[in-house]
């Protein structure tokens, strides 16, 4: 039974571009919520996608961007990127939207000089 | 508004007990988690408590839900050097409302 998936591992991007970061869920789960934890913090909610739409989002500006697939795996994207938005970032699948389960991936870890 | 508030740091002795607090601050709360972070991995659901629950217990862990008081506790019986990790506390609101509340997170240490 597949857990969630990120990839890539690690990535290092220069101020001003713009980076894509992947996420397949575990087998059986159609949500995918995404979240930013910088060093030393807890995380914090950037959005979550179900049937392919935007339900619900945190306090992130409109540079952050996502979508979901069919097959349910999802992408977030970063443009702009400032120094501030180097963190880890984790992705979070389940079953329906309001499920109380969650599952996290390893990550991806986003360094932008 | 929400706010969830850990301790940063624990230390026990292997073998002994670990009890990690948690406080926080919405009142409608529905579900209260701990999950664990290893370092350099993602995040493990150890746990997850229902609002409307005081306690439950799954193998070395206890959970203990003060709703008056707005506390959580995880109690982690004969703890081991695997233990060692960050504990965080999160909570979901209620409603129509998708998204954890964290706290900073409580590093464990476990001495041998």
């Amino acid at each position: 039974d597949a857990g969630v998936t990120q990839s890539p591992t690690h990535l290092i991007k220069t101020r001003g571009q713009q980076v894509t970061l992947r996420c397949s869920p575990k087998s059986g789960h159609d949500t995918v919520s995404w979240y930013q934890q910088a060093l030393g913090q807890g995380p914090q909610f950037i959005f979550q996608y179900y049937e392919e739409e935007e339900r619900q989002r945190g306090n992130f500006p409109d540079r952050f961007s996502g979508h979901q697939f069919p097959n349910y795996s999802s992408e977030l994207n970063v443009n702009a990127l400032l120094l501030g938005d180097s963190a880890l970032y984790l992705c979070a699948s389940s079953l329906g939207q309001f499920s109380y389960e969650q599952y996290f991936g390893p990550g991806t870890r986003l360094t932008v000089t | 508004g929400e706010d969830v508030e850990q301790s940063l740091f624990l230390s026990v002795r292997e073998g002994d007990s670990s009890v990690i607090n948690c406080t926080y601050t919405d009142s409608s709360s529905t579900y209260l988690y701990w999950y664990k972070q290893e370092p350099g991995a993602g995040l493990q659901l150890l746990t997850y408590i229902f609002s409307n629950m005081d306690m439950k217990q799954d193998q070395r862990l206890t959970v203990l839900l003060n709703k008056k008081d707005k506390h959580l506790s995880l109690r982690i019986a004969d703890t081991q050097t695997g233990d060692s990790a960050i504990y965080f506390c999160a909570e979901r609101s209620a409603g129509n409302n998708r998204k954890l509340i964290w706290g900073l997170g409580t590093s464990l240490a476990v001495n041998p």
